[in-house]
C-alpha cells in the first residue's frame, strides 16, 4: 500500500468520451500533482494543488481538467481525448509545496489507452 | 538542454556484479536529489535520497558531486530483483513543486 490510490488501474475510452480519474492520498500531505509518462519520455508534469488550490498548470489542453476538492482527493476529467493522449497517468503527493526533501509518494497509476 | 539527463542504458549485468549509474543536471540551484525505482508497468518508487557528503543504504551508494553537476548511483553484489528503470530526479529549484525526472536508466540483471 503505498498510501496513495488511483482509480481505475486501466481505461480504454473513444475520443468523444468524457471519463474521469480519480487520486486519493491517505499520508496527511498538502500537496497533489498530476503527472504523465509516455513511453521513452520522462515524467512530464502537469498539474500542481496545495492545499486544494491550483499553483501550476504546465500548458495542458483544456481537455484535461482537474480538480481537487480537499486535500486528500484529486480529479482529472478528460473529454474529447486524441489517441496520442495514451500513456501511463500518475498521482502524487508531498508533504508540502515549498519542502522537496522527502521527494513524492506516487499512486500505481492509470493506463489510459484512447482509441 | 534537458534539466536531468540518463544514459539510458540498458544496462545487462550478471548476478552478483556491481554496476553504476549517471546522472548530470543542469540547474546549479537545486538542492534536492533523489533516485527512484520502476518497475515494469508500476509507478516510481523512492529508492534513496541523495546528500552532499554521499549516502549508503545496504548494496546500495548515492554520491553527488555539486562541481560538476552529476549524481552517481552505486548497485553492488547485484540481484535478479534490482532488475528495473531507475530515475534520477533533481529539483530545480527551492520547494517541491519542481522536480524534474531523468528517462531513466534501465537495468536488467541476468541469472
Amino acid at each position: 500500500e503505498t498510501g496513495v490510490t488511483q482509480t481505475p488501474r486501466h481505461l480504454v475510452m473513444g475520443m468523444t468520451n468524457k471519463k474521469s480519474l480519480k487520486c486519493e492520498q491517505h499520508l496527511g500531505h498538502n500537496a497533489m500533482y498530476w503527472y504523465k509518462q509516455s513511453a521513452k519520455k520522462p515524467l512530464e508534469l502537469m498539474f500542481v494543488y496545495s492545499l486544494e488550490e491550483r499553483v501550476e498548470n504546465n500548458s495542458v489542453p483544456s481537455r484535461f481538467s482537474p480538480e481537487c476538492p480537499n486535500s486528500s482527493h484529486l480529479f482529472l476529467h478528460l473529454h474529447t481525448l486524441q489517441p496520442e493522449d495514451s500513456a501511463l497517468y500518475l498521482c502524487a503527493s508531498s508533504q508540502d509545496i515549498n519542502r522537496a526533501e522527502y521527494g513524492y509518494t506516487f499512486g500505481s497509476g492509470t493506463r489510459l489507452t484512447v482509441v | 538542454r534537458k534539466e536531468v539527463e540518463q544514459d539510458p542504458g540498458p544496462f545487462n549485468v550478471p548476478e552478483g556484479a556491481t554496476v553504476a549509474f549517471n546522472c548530470t543536471y543542469s540547474n546549479s540551484a537545486s538542492q534536492s536529489f533523489f533516485w527512484y525505482r520502476q518497475d515494469c508497468r508500476k509507478e516510481p518508487k523512492l529508492l534513496m535520497s541523495v546528500y552532499s557528503s554521499g549516502n549508503e543504504d545496504g548494496r546500495f551508494t548515492a554520491q553527488l558531486n555539486r562541481a560538476s553537476q552529476y549524481i552517481s548511483l552505486l548497485i553492488r553484489d547485484s540481484k535478479l530483483s534490482d532488475s528495473a528503470t531507475y530515475l534520477c530526479v533533481v529539483n530545480g529549484d527551492t520547494g517541491a513543486n519542481n522536480l524534474f525526472f531523468g528517462t531513466g536508466t534501465r537495468l536488467t540483471v541476468i541469472p
